[in-house]
């Protein structure tokens, strides 16, 4: 069966801090690989692709590390707007044609 | 606007009445896929969709249907709905190699 593990948190961080997520993944043959952040059960949405050689939108880093298993988040001068629970997300078949999987989520809390 | 659209938003039904959350998305997406949400369960696929006519189980597709006639619909279909099945449930829809775009979501109450 397919997994993907994340630490649930909660974390609270500073406003202004740097926090790091990470998840691992079962399936060394998955694909494609994402973070996506949900607010308040509402839908999830993309933050950012995730690749081997890093990738970088703003204040956010992202990172896979195939050999281990595990996806990274980086999060820099945290902003208050940045509240919210971060999912990692993978796809088995290349291009993502079979869907999705969950981790369950890490739940962040910026605190003034 | 581009957009994955669910209806209906909120709905409360009785065991076993029948009912469909249809899904629909004007960008002409290959991929579409439904999950529900649970707390503690995180989000889990019920079904997804390759492209027209193709059509396969997720991990939880016990008690659901699903069709896709047309690129753009993909409704969810419960024949015989039950109170397990009272959940948040999403649609998404894909281009090959691209994130997926998720509907803003059906709170599905079944009591």
């Amino acid at each position: 069966r397919k997994e993907v593990e994340q630490d649930p948190g909660p974390f609270n961080v500073p406003e202004g801090a740097t926090v790091a997520f990470n998840c691992t993944y079962s399936n060394s043959a998955s694909q494609s690989f994402f973070w996506y952040r949900q607010d308040c059960r509402k839908e999830p949405k993309l933050l950012m692709s995730v690749y081997s050689s890093g990738n970088e939108d703003g204040r956010f880093t992202a990172q896979l590390n195939r050999a281990s298993q595990y996806i990274s988040l980086l999060i820099r001068d945290s902003k208050l707007s940045d509240s919210a629970t971060y999912l990692c997300v993978v796809t088995d078949s290349g291009g993502g044609a079979d869907g999705l999987t969950f981790g369950k989520g890490t739940h962040l809390i910026i605190q003034p | 606007e581009a957009q994955v659209t669910q209806n209906p938003r909120y709905l409360i039904t009785v065991t076993g009445k029948k009912l469909t959350v249809t899904c629909s998305q004007n960008m002409n997406h290959e991929y579409m896929s439904w999950y529900r949400q649970d707390p503690g369960l995180g989000l889990r696929q019920i079904y997804y969709s390759m492209n027209v006519e193709v059509t396969d189980k997720g991990d939880v597709p016990e008690g659901y249907k699903v069709s896709r006639k047309e690129k753009r619909n993909f409704p969810l279909i419960l024949e015989s709905p039950s109170p397990n099945q009272t959940s948040l449930y999403f649609c998404a829809s894909s281009r090959a190699n691209y994130g997926y775009t998720f509907g803003s979501g059906t709170r599905l109450t079944v009591v």
